[in-house]
């Protein structure tokens, strides 16, 4: 299995909502990332877990919440969320924190808030 | 600041011809450079990647070169086919501190490959 699985692929919430997104691999990837991208913007880091700890937050508003439960799951707890965080989520694994063979994006989640 | 930039949002090339996309940085912490392909409402996809200590690395029609005192890369893709048609990011990796695992990314440039 080299894929990076993420669900779900749409998502429509409100403001006052309280969803997750989640990223799976079973590649035996030790580091996993949240990367936020816009429209024709691209991708931009949000939190990197390495070894199920949370190593790298890009000052992410609280809003955002990740969580590693296990060395093959990521999730992104959304909360109070605003229109303008619609965006599409993507969820990244490699091997290790800083080696970069194997960094594998997956599909990501295509946010609209409402 | 952008630290790393594509400054042409789109190329257009005809089939089995060269496409040369071309990618520059700022930072000269940078010792790792990837190449990604994405198609509209999917992840991106890893192309190829280069360390800092080479300038040159080939897999198949990519090749991709780096000029360190210039800050410049670029990715030759060589013939150029219709399903090479997508958007390409250069994306970079600084080897300082925390940041291990951050990979910062160009803006990209959209290639259409005509036939």
């Amino acid at each position: 299995d080299t894929e990076v699985t993420q669900t779900p692929k749409h998502l429509v919430m409100g403001m006052t909502n309280k969803k997750s997104l989640k990223c799976e691999q079973h590649m035996g990837h030790r580091a996993m990332y949240w990367y936020k991208q816009k429209a024709k913007k691209p991708p931009e880091l949000m939190f990197v877990y390495s070894y199920e700890k949370l190593s790298i937050n890009e000052s992410v508003p609280s809003r955002f919440s990740p969580e590693c439960p296990n060395s093959s799951l990521l999730n992104l707890h959304l909360h109070a969320l605003q229109p303008e965080d619609s965006a599409l989520y993507l969820c990244a694994s490699s091997q290790r924190q800083g080696t970069y063979y194997g960094y594998t994006f997956g599909s990501g989640t295509r946010l609209t808030v409402v | 600041d952008q630290q790393v930039k594509q400054n042409s949002p789109s190329l257009s090339v005809q089939e089995g011809r060269i496409s040369i996309l071309n990618c520059d940085y700022t930072n000269s912490m940078f010792d790792y450079f990837l190449w990604y392909k994405k198609y509209p409402a999917e992840g991106p996809t890893f192309l190829i990647s280069i360390s800092s200590i080479k300038d040159k690395n080939e897999d198949g029609r990519f090749t991709v070169f780096l000029n360190k005192s210039a800050k410049h890369l670029s990715l030759h893709i060589v013939p150029s086919q219709p399903g090479d048609s997508a958007v390409y990011f250069c994306a970079a990796t600084p080897n300082y501190g925390g940041s291990q695992g951050n990979l910062i990314f160009g803006k990209g440039t959209k290639l259409s490959v005509k036939p």
